[in-house]
């Protein structure tokens, strides 16, 4: 089945650029998603389709997919942006197609 | 409002069966695909099962299949999981999720419920 690999924590000072990796076997292939989820709280989509922003998400966070890995890049890192952070694809290259999430990346606003 | 409400968890012995369910309202839910999806504590999300707009195609976990089955009622907006012989592994929040209104699976999840919690423990 197919697999994504995300780091498992990312530490970033406020005002700062965070990149957070999602590794997948030609992922550049495949449209990324990704989800921001705040304790006790459930996710919310931050970029859909590799590098698109759902209405409401401000434009600091942006995507982008190539190659093996796909990246979620948030600009002028805020306190606020403190959350775990998920990738996913939808797998239709096996036998059993279906959603994939990555591990997910705990991002630390120092 | 857009809103997904889950509803039907709580604590279940190992074997048990359970029926979750997800209210749907704000939008045409016979236009989408639904998923759920679950979080174990302290873990990450998995996702656990999808349907078509018009219940016709299905996939599953592997982790699942043969014990959960997802449907869907239209006509009442709403989404289920019927959960049978249930492992202390599926003790989880599970999400309810809107996927997209295309002819394929590839839309991301734009809506999702609040959760429900699903405890299987003797």
């Amino acid at each position: 089945s197919y697999v994504l690999t995300q780091p498992p924590s990312v530490s970033v000072a406020p005002g700062q650029t965070a990149r957070i990796t999602c590794g997948g076997n030609n992922i550049g292939s495949k449209s990324v998603h990704w989800y921001q989820q705040k304790p006790g709280q459930a996710p919310v989509l931050v970029v859909y389709d590799d590098s698109d922003r759902p209405s409401g998400i401000p434009e600091r966070f942006s995507g982008s997919n190539s190659g093996n890995t796909a990246t979620l890049t948030i600009s002028r890192v805020e306190a606020g942006d403190e959350a775990d952070y998920y990738c996913q694809v939808w797998d239709s290259s096996s036998d059993h197609p279906g959603w994939v999430f990555g591990g997910g990346t705990k991002l630390t606003v120092l | 409002e857009v809103q997904l409400v889950e509803s039907g968890g709580g604590l279940v012995q190992p074997g048990g069966s359970l029926r979750l369910s997800c209210a749907a309202s704000g939008f045409t839910f016979s236009s989408y695909w639904m998923s759920w999806v679950r979080q174990a504590p302290g873990k990450g999300l998995e996702w656990v099962a999808n349907i078509k707009q018009d219940g016709s195609e299905k996939y599953y976990v592997d982790s699942v299949k043969g014990r959960f089955t997802i449907s869907r009622d239209n006509a009442k907006n709403s989404l289920y999981l019927q959960m049978n012989s249930l492992r202390a592994e599926d003790t989880a929040v599970y999400y309810c999720a809107r996927g997209g209104s295309g002819y394929y699976s590839r839309d991301a999840f734009d809506i999702w419920g609040q959760g429900t919690m699903v405890t299987v423990s003797s």
